[in-house]
């Protein structure tokens, strides 16, 4: 089945701890996305690649950093510098040329006690 | 500032009637436009799309249409049912990025 994975589904830290979302895509897809969904706020864009070792920053990237490594990973590590991690985190994926959906994943709700 | 207005937050519907969804964007650029539908704790799947050559597409009981003069379109169902109930996000795909607007919570009463 080819789909989006991210994982974990849930996930827990300190407040001051880096932490890393994972996201893997089968569609072969060349670009990948990461967004941010707060409550009344839509999909806020934090960064997105459009090929392999390249990516750019989205709207709300300061306190986010990505790697693209391999054309089906794009982790993403929110780190301390982050003012307000507690969100839902999603990873998307797109094929290229022309027009075309987004695919998402299920997303990572990380909760910063 | 805001590329993609969703202004209504939420909407009700009985079972069997038409929802009506709104979004407004601002850039006369935009020229492929999409809604998804989102379950809570869930990623948004896709639902329906449309290119700014036509005025309407339809998929099944989804029909999406667009007026590009008032920068506006809509994505109607019928009849609604009560696995409609979701958020719907509107989205536009121009360049490298996607839009999306702020969603509407749609609640199909049975």
């Amino acid at each position: 089945d080819g789909g989006i994975t991210q994982s974990p589904k849930y996930l827990f830290r300190k407040e001051g701890q880096n932490v890393t979302l994972s996201c893997e895509q089968n569609l072969n897809h060349d670009a990948m996305y990461w967004y941010r969904q707060d409550p009344g706020q839509g999909l806020r864009l934090i960064y997105y690649s459009q090929i392999v070792n390249d990516f750019q920053k989205g709207d709300i990237a300061e306190g986010y950093s990505v790697s693209r490594e391999k054309k089906e990973s794009f982790p993403l590590t929110v780190t301390s510098a982050q003012k307000n991690p507690t969100a839902f985190y999603l990873c998307a994926s797109t094929g290229q040329g022309g027009y075309n959906e987004q695919f998402f994943g299920p997303g990572t709700r990380l909760t910063v006690l | 500032d805001q590329q993609v207005k969703q202004n209504s937050p939420s909407l009700s519907v009985q079972e069997g009637r038409i929802s009506i969804l709104n979004c407004d964007y601002t850039n006369s650029m935009f020229d492929y436009f999409l809604w998804y539908k989102k379950y809570p704790a869930e990623g948004p799947t896709f639902l329906i799309s449309i290119s700014s050559i036509k005025d309407k597409n339809e998929d099944g009981r989804f029909t999406v249409f667009l007026n590009k003069s008032a920068k506006h379109l809509s994505l109607h169902i019928v009849p609604s049912q009560p696995g409609d109930s979701a958020v719907y996000f509107c989205a536009v795909h121009f360049g490298n990025q996607f839009y999306f607007g702020t969603g509407t919570s749609l609640t199909v009463i049975p």
